[in-house]
């Protein structure tokens, strides 16, 4: 039982390059996120879904796009990389409604220059 | 505005000595409540949690945690610190319990002297 695991665990990008951040989880959980957090800031959610085919923007989400084909993966898309978009990546995953415990995976810190 | 409050962004303790770090929340309603950890390039790790009943948690680690209504606040505490408590420490409330959207306070880097 891995939890929830991303890729890769670091990356540079130039200004316009474009990348997918990996996230998978194997304990069958309905809920997925997706968290920046800045140096010296808490987590900001930018997109989570509560099922596969369902998706919904969180509080930052200009700039990335998602997807959920499967219960397993929930991908973010960086379309046209910005400085602005520097930070470590965090998703996370939680059971059923009503189980409120969510799990993190170990993040994904990304440097655009 | 809506928010998380974490008053203090770093404390340094001895070893052994109480810890206590302050976590505030403006909304109408009561959220539900959470302490996570983060150890230096680790993801977070989740500590304790309040939803409802005891306003006193307990947690992992020996951390516990008190709801206080009428001051809006759900503040950490632990009797005695080790070296290995050294970490960022993040309190979080979920407005929605239906989809888990959590909102994060800023944070507190906890050092922990010798």
């Amino acid at each position: 039982n891995a939890g929830v695991t991303q890729t890769p665990k670091f990356r540079i990008l130039k200004i316009g390059q474009s990348m997918t951040l990996q996230c998978a989880q194997d304990m069958n959980h309905n809920y997925m996120y997706w968290y920046r957090q800045d140096p010296g800031m808490g987590l900001k959610l930018i997109y989570y879904s509560v099922g596969a085919g369902i998706t919904d923007k969180g509080e930052v989400p200009n700039g990335y796009n998602v997807s959920r084909s499967t219960t397993e993966d929930f991908p973010l898309r960086l379309e046209l990389a910005a400085p602005s978009q520097t930070s470590v990546y965090f998703c996370a995953s939680k059971g059923r409604q009503g189980s409120e415990t969510q799990y993190f995976g170990p993040g994904t810190r990304l440097l655009v220059l | 505005a809506q928010s998380v409050t974490q008053p203090d962004i770093h404390i340094t303790v001895s070893e052994g000595a109480s810890l206590e770090l302050r976590c505030n929340y403006s909304y109408g309603a009561t959220p539900y409540l959470f302490w996570y950890v983060q150890s230096p390039g680790q993801g977070l790790q989740l500590l304790l949690k309040y939803f409802s009943g005891d306003t006193l948690v307990q947690g992992i680690k020996g951390f516990e945690a008190e709801f206080k209504r009428s001051q809006s606040s759900f503040n950490l505490r632990k009797p005695s610190v080790h070296w290995s408590d050294a970490a960022e420490y993040f309190c979080a409330v979920d407005l929605t319990s239906n989809t888990g959207k959590l909102i994060f306070g800023q944070g507190t880097t906890l050092q922990v002297k010798p």
